[in-house]
């Protein structure tokens, strides 16, 4: 596709309950980055891949959280045993270089722990 | 580790004016890069301006421009002739070239308020 897409778009689950949500990244793009937005903040850091290396996971806040990438393509991100504090926009971004080109955002997944 | 520093929460603009938002950064890699995004209220990331480190020449694009001290490490937004549009959230960021200062941080924002 054109852009990075990222599904769901919404997602309401029950506490304790796990959730994936997917993120496609623009064709080509080696960098991959995850974060989290709670209403009315900024954007927080969750995890970040860049081709084959071992990802940056010092943004994951618990073990409840992982994240996997299969090569430069699709990625998805678990949270298990969802808890309400969960309740955020999850954001995907992609760019093709390391350093200096910038990242372009997906849609986010808004999720919603009840 | 990287951090970004935007002090002005919130900033207030007549249509038509210019305004400036503000942004402090603190690295120890030699080579980084420093972005600005508008977040409306719709969500969605929307990517403005770039600046790279060794860029001689501040970075401009189209009523945005970047005011790039190096040796301050402040990389300030100036929106010039304010629309309503453009009214929203916007993010400072920087990615570094060295190990965790790959992974792109974020300040924590502040809202612009475009009034008529």
């Amino acid at each position: 596709g054109a852009g990075v897409s990222q599904s769901p778009s919404n997602k309401v689950t029950e506490k304790g309950k796990d959730v994936e949500l997917r993120c496609d990244p623009i064709s080509g793009h080696t960098a991959l980055y995850w974060y989290r937005q709670r209403l009315g903040q900024g954007l927080e850091f969750l995890i970040y891949f860049q081709g084959n290396s071992a990802p940056d996971k010092s943004g994951l806040p618990s073990d409840r959280f992982s994240a996997e990438r299969t090569g430069e393509s699709v990625s998805t991100l678990t949270i298990q045993r969802t808890q309400q504090e969960d309740s955020a926009v999850y954001l995907c971004a992609s760019s093709s270089r390391p350093d200096n080109t910038e990242a372009f955002f997906g849609q986010g997944t808004r999720l919603t722990v009840v | 580790a990287q951090k970004i520093t935007q002090t002005q929460p919130g900033m207030f603009v007549q249509e038509k004016e210019a305004v400036t938002l503000d942004c402090t950064y603190d690295t120890s890699d030699q080579s980084y890069g420093l972005f600005w995004y508008k977040q409306p209220s719709s969500g969605e990331m929307i990517f403005l301006i770039y600046q790279g480190s060794y860029d001689e020449q501040n970075a401009t694009e189209g009523r945005y421009s970047l005011n790039f001290q190096k040796a301050r490490k402040s990389a300030n937004l100036v929106i010039s002739a304010s629309q309503l549009g453009d009214s929203a959230m916007y993010f400072c960021a920087m990615r570094g070239t060295s190990g965790s200062a790959r992974q792109l941080t974020f300040g924590s924002g502040t809202q612009l308020t475009v009034l008529p």
